[in-house]
């Protein structure tokens, strides 16, 4: 079964970085995936589409601060200098044959 | 710019359907690139794909909400709608649309998503 599994908190301090992990399910270590952000009281924005081997296409507007990449079923996502905007939801999406999955979702304090 | 509206009844009872209607301007629902997508979040909680649909009226649908949902698309208003069945409090959500992109025979990423609706299932 297709799963994707996250922490559901994290927390860093301004202007530093904080990296987020997304880990696909066994026998799924190849599915590429998505991530999204989702600030209080907001609809979601796509961040990226992160393929196994860590190349990643990054959606409209999206700084450069935002990163991913990859290793093995885990799929990373890095913000640098962080700013108080940040402080939000961030999910993992993936899909397979039509199906589309959610991780749990992490929500990340600014400190 | 691409934008989803989604708009529809706030409130509906128990045992009624749900109805949600999704808007979608700066593009064509018609593009051969894309599917467009339901996904829901009740309070508190995390996102739950509903279903997605092609301009040509193929389907996929979550699951677990399979026997109770139906998608439909009017390529002539550029709309998508979402209809669930016999709801219950526990279909009390926000309600989001969105586009996802086509990149060979399944869809993949949602790419753009809308504002979202709460729509509450309450007598």
């Amino acid at each position: 079964q297709l799963v994707l599994t996250q922490s559901p908190s994290a927390s860093a301090s301004l202007g530093a970085s904080v990296k987020f992990t997304c880990t696909l399910s066994s026998g799924h270590s190849s599915y590429a995936i998505a991530w999204h952000q989702q600030q209080p009281e907001k609809g979601p924005r796509f961040l990226m589409k992160l393929n196994s081997d860590g190349s990643h296409n990054k959606g409209d507007g999206i700084p450069d601060r935002f990163s991913g990449s990859s290793s093995g079923a885990e799929r990373y996502l890095t913000i640098s200098s962080l700013q108080s905007e940040d402080e939000a939801d961030y999910y993992c999406q993936t899909w397979d044959s039509g199906i589309q999955v959610f991780g749990g979702g992490t929500k990340l304090t600014v400190l | 710019q691409l934008q989803l509206q989604e708009s529809g009844p706030g409130l509906v009872k128990p045992s009624e359907t749900l109805s949600l209607t999704c808007s979608v301007s700066g593009a064509s629902i018609s593009s051969t690139s894309y599917y467009w997508g339901c996904i829901r979040q009740p309070p508190g909680k995390g996102l739950e794909w509903v279903g997605n649909i092609y301009y040509t009226g193929t389907m996929f649908y979550n699951p677990s909400l399979k026997s109770r949902v139906t998608i439909s698309v009017d390529t002539s208003k550029n709309q998508f709608s979402l209809k669930l069945s016999s709801v219950t409090a526990a279909d009390t959500a926000v309600y989001y649309c969105a586009r996802q992109i086509l990149t060979g025979h399944y869809p993949d990423e949602f790419d753009y998503w809308g504002q979202g609706m709460l729509v509450t299932v309450s007598s």
